[in-house]
């Protein structure tokens, strides 16, 4: 069956510091994988997708993430933390069944430290 | 923009009361959905609709049920509330262009005393 796991609840990081929120998934066939990112008391919203093609993707504000197919992984990363990253971030991974539906890891609490 | 727009924030409601969540999109989306987030257990599907009328259950559709009679609104009805249906529920639409983008609204936190 089809997973995404998120490792770490949440991470902490100091303003400026490098970000790396991690993201592995199982999946049989080649997988969309998505990373989504909720504001406080907002919905959530998309930072970026990997569907094919160039294995580096780029997003908003300043995220990327890489898609690594040897290590089942699709990292999230920013070079440099500003107080507005705080948020939760969720990975996820088209469903087999239907390429209509996602699957959502359980997300990733970012804290940023003055 | 597109926007997905849910009609309460906040809802408290009791035990045994039948509760409606309502969701409208404005971008004539063909699909909708509707989530179910509780901490550390990420957002879980509770049903979809790719259509007027046409709904599938999610993985967690046991005391829910779904409307959907025009194309722009998705209603998620509580049957019979439960104390464990407390959480935030997240209504979300897509395109079938662009069926792996959702768009979500801003949640409704509803707690069932």
């Amino acid at each position: 069956a089809q997973s995404v796991t998120q490792l770490g609840s949440h991470v902490s990081v100091s303003e400026g510091a490098l970000v790396l929120l991690r993201c592995n998934y199982s999946s049989s066939v080649p997988p969309y994988l998505f990373w989504y990112v909720q504001y406080p008391n907002q919905g959530l919203q998309l930072l970026l997708k990997y569907t094919t093609g160039a294995t580096l993707v780029k997003g908003i504000n300043g995220f990327e993430a890489e898609f690594k197919k040897s290590e089942t992984s699709f990292h999230l990363t920013k070079p440099s933390a500003h107080m507005s990253d705080a948020a939760e971030y969720f990975c996820a991974v088209i469903r087999m069944d239907s390429s209509y539906k996602l699957i959502f890891g359980s997300g990733t609490r970012l804290l940023v430290r003055p | 923009d597109v926007k997905v727009t849910q009609s309460s924030r906040y809802l408290v409601k009791r035990t045994g009361e039948k509760v409606f969540l309502e969701c409208v999109q404005d971008m004539d989306h063909e699909n909708m959905f509707w989530y179910r987030q509780d901490p550390g257990l990420g957002l879980r599907l509770i049903y979809f609709s790719y259509d007027v009328k046409m709904k599938e259950k999610g993985d967690i559709p046991e005391g829910y049920s779904v409307s959907r009679e025009k194309k722009e609104r998705f209603s998620l009805i509580l049957e019979s509330a439960s104390t464990n249906q407390t959480s935030m529920y997240l209504c979300a639409s897509s395109s079938t262009l662009a069926k792996n983008i959702q768009y979500f609204g801003a949640g409704t936190r509803l707690s069932v005393l």
